[in-house]
């Protein structure tokens, strides 16, 4: 069975300070890859997605870079942070032929 | 006027009560609809799935789409205390990518 992992679960960084959030997936390959930012109390917003190794589409001009360097891992970072970045992250995958999204656990990031 | 429109609650219902969450939509190319479940702190559980219009049924869930009236709706049948969470309505447009557009959410407490 497929799983999903992000790490780390939570995150406490100062203003200015680099990010590196990573994501994997396991028991597939060639997924669509997925970075969302949640908000306190809002709705998702989606940051990055990707459909392959080295592809990345952003949808949101921003201070965040996604990577993908393997097939089922994906990264997302930041070189100096800003108030405004913290939220929970989510990562989702999806097969390629179906339209759902699934979910991993999430990275709570505050930046003081 | 956002794509997708959800009634942000808090929606507060005794333990078995028949809960009705919705969802309004302006896209009429949106062909697949989803539900997310998604308790505090954690990533967006998948809970039901649909194609186009009609029900679909998984025990004591129904999810119901209405594609004349652009609504959507996730009927929960004898509620529990741990079907407190937030309620996502996710859908997408067929071959685009699997993208996918989200409600706000509807956070629901269902109380003993």
């Amino acid at each position: 069975s497929q799983t999903i992992h992000q790490w780390p679960a939570t995150l406490v960084q100062p203003v200015g300070s680099p990010l590196s959030l990573e994501c994997t997936v396991e028991g597939t390959s060639n997924p669509n890859l997925y970075w969302y930012r949640q908000a306190a109390g809002r709705g998702l917003q989606l940051l990055f997605y990707s459909v392959g190794i080295g592809q990345i589409s952003s949808e949101v001009p921003q201070n965040l870079s996604a990577s993908r360097p393997q097939d089922r891992q994906f990264i997302l970072s930041s070189k100096k942070l800003l108030l405004s970045d913290s939220g929970f992250y989510l990562c989702a995958w999806t097969p390629g032929a179906q339209e759902t999204q699934y979910f991993g656990p999430g990275t709570r990031l505050l930046v003081l | 006027q956002k794509e997708v429109e959800q009634d942000p609650g808090p929606l507060s219902v005794p333990e078995g009560a028949i809960v009705s969450l919705n969802c309004t939509y302006s896209n009429s190319a949106f062909q697949y609809f989803m539900w997310y479940r998604q308790y505090s702190r954690k990533g967006p559980e998948l809970l039901m799935y649909t194609y186009s219009s009609g029900n679909k049924e998984d025990g004591r869930f129904t999810a119901q789409v209405d594609k004349s009236s652009k609504y959507i709706s996730l009927f929960i049948r004898d509620s529990q205390p741990s079907d407190s969470a937030t309620y996502l309505c996710a859908m997408s447009v067929v071959n685009a990518g699997n993208m996918l557009t989200f409600g706000g959410g509807t956070r629901l407490m269902v109380k003993p």
